[in-house]
């Protein structure tokens, strides 16, 4: 039963280019959503994160959307850089401070050059 | 400020055998979580400790078990090892006294465990 979806599992990008990671969701109960970043060899690093109460955050390049009634949410990143080639995991949880986050598989993004 | 450490980064055991990896947190963090990452899969997560006291537990069996330490440090023991315990065990710390959410957990490296 996976309550965290990514039916990505991989995506490539022209540099410069948008690049959008999909996650889907089936807990209506999810009030908290996360992206992490994960490079091979390191653990994942957080990247942004958005409340149930807002439908879009933004920082920097990155700005995650939330369509809840879709239990939808996608991760924008522009322009896409060579660095961001990695594997990008939507997590979710029930509460602001809940200590189980639920991962989705993760998508793995390449930018090309 | 030091990050997450991990140990070791490699490990080889036989099914039955026990096992138990190591979790250094960053500086000033007072909580740890553990998380099993199988080849394909995203981290799922294993417990929490906070100031020592597990405080949550996800749908692992009572044959993971933990610590932390005064220091905040952290082991994750796992007994009667299984071929499907094979995965990456990521360590994370985080700081209750921030501001900030739990959410912004710092992780290490992982252990890779392969179990034959």
């Amino acid at each position: 039963d996976q309550q965290v979806k990514q039916n990505s599992p991989s995506l490539s990008v022209q540099e410069g280019r948008i690049s959008i990671l999909n996650c889907d969701y089936t807990n209506s109960m999810f009030d908290y959503f996360l992206w992490y970043k994960k490079y091979p060899a390191e653990g994942p690093t957080f990247l942004i994160s958005i409340s149930s109460i807002k439908d879009k955050n933004e920082d920097g390049r990155f700005t995650v959307f939330l369509n809840k009634s879709a239990k939808h949410l996608s991760l924008h990143i522009v322009p896409s850089q060579p660095g961001d080639s990695a594997v990008y995991f939507c997590a979710a949880s029930t509460r602001p401070r809940d200590d189980k986050i639920i991962f989705g598989k993760g998508t793995r993004l390449h930018i090309l050059p | 400020e030091t990050g997450v450490t991990q140990s070791p980064t490699h490990l080889i055991k036989t099914r039955g055998q026990q096992v138990t990896l190591r979790c250094s947190s960053q500086s000033g963090h007072n909580t740890v979580s553990w998380y099993q990452q199988a080849l394909g899969q995203g981290p799922q997560f294993i417990f929490q400790y906070y100031r020592e006291e597990e405080n949550g537990r996800g749908n692992f069996p009572p044959r993971f078990s933990g610590l932390q330490f005064p220091n905040y440090s952290s082991e994750l023991n796992v007994n009667a090892l299984e071929l499907d315990d094979s995965a990456l065990y990521l360590c994370a710390s985080s700081s209750a006294s921030q501001t900030k959410s739990f959410y912004e957990q710092y992780f290490g490296p992982g252990t890779r465990l392969t179990v034959t």
